[in-house]
């Protein structure tokens, strides 16, 4: 089963506008991670957030995390069509190196 | 650095045929993954290797499947035989120290493999 599960699972904006993507999970985790896919490519990762921090920025980018709540969301600010993507989160499993993805949220950005 | 690197980009093969998917990890990290990508069932963790030792193969779907790592520097995931379920694909990862380190995945452009 899906560690993380994204919301919403397609989102489409126009180029400035902020994107919010969450992302919930069910057990336990040390970190949680943030990844985008562009078409044809492979996964790249984005932000690392542990378990006992409560938001972290890089860049043009937000994650927050509610440990109590088992959700995490990705924030975009200033969006621009290059960040059309999608965008998966993954946790480990407790103590495993395992990590398990979402099916992601597909993003696309019109300029 | 030229990141995790998989051949081939693309693998089209019958019903039956034997599949060698390749993967050279990033130079001196200690953890290598094989992933698997369909529409149906999103991303799926095959199986680790940590020191090219094999650490959790739970989620090779069958004895079809299987993977070594000789060397620090390959790893092949082999399907024999395949069969048009298998078509997705797939992806190999490499991590410096592993999620419990916090040591986040580096991935390559995966191979996809269409079997008819």
């Amino acid at each position: 089963s899906q560690q993380g599960e994204e919301d919403p699972q397609a989102l489409s904006i126009q180029e400035g506008e902020n994107a919010t993507m969450n992302c919930s999970y069910k057990t336990s985790i040390n970190n949680l991670q943030w990844y985008r896919q562009n078409s044809g490519r492979g996964l790249v990762h984005l932000i690392l957030i542990r378990s006992n921090e409560r938001e972290k920025h890089s860049g043009r980018l937000r994650v927050t995390l509610d440990t109590s709540k088992k959700s995490s969301s990705l924030l975009i600010t200033a969006s621009r069509a290059a960040d059309t993507a999608s965008y998966f989160c993954a946790t480990e499993r407790g103590g495993s190196e395992k990590l398990v993805f979402g099916k992601g949220t597909k993003l696309t950005v019109n300029p | 650095d030229a990141g995790v690197i998989q051949s081939p980009r693309h693998e089209v093969t019958e019903m039956g045929q034997e599949v060698t998917l390749r993967c050279k990890p990033i130079s001196g990290h200690d953890y290598l993954f094989w992933y698997r990508q369909t529409m149906m069932r999103g991303l799926e963790l095959l199986i680790y290797f940590n020191n090219n030792v094999p650490i959790d193969d739970s989620g090779m779907p069958e004895d079809r499947f299987s993977a070594k790592m000789p060397n620090a520097s390959f790893s092949t995931l082999k399907i024999q035989p395949s069969e048009p379920r298998d078509s997705a694909v797939y992806f190999c990862a490499s991590s410096l120290r592993g999620t419990s380190y916090n040591s986040p995945l580096h991935f390559g452009n995966g191979t996809r493999l269409t079997v008819t």
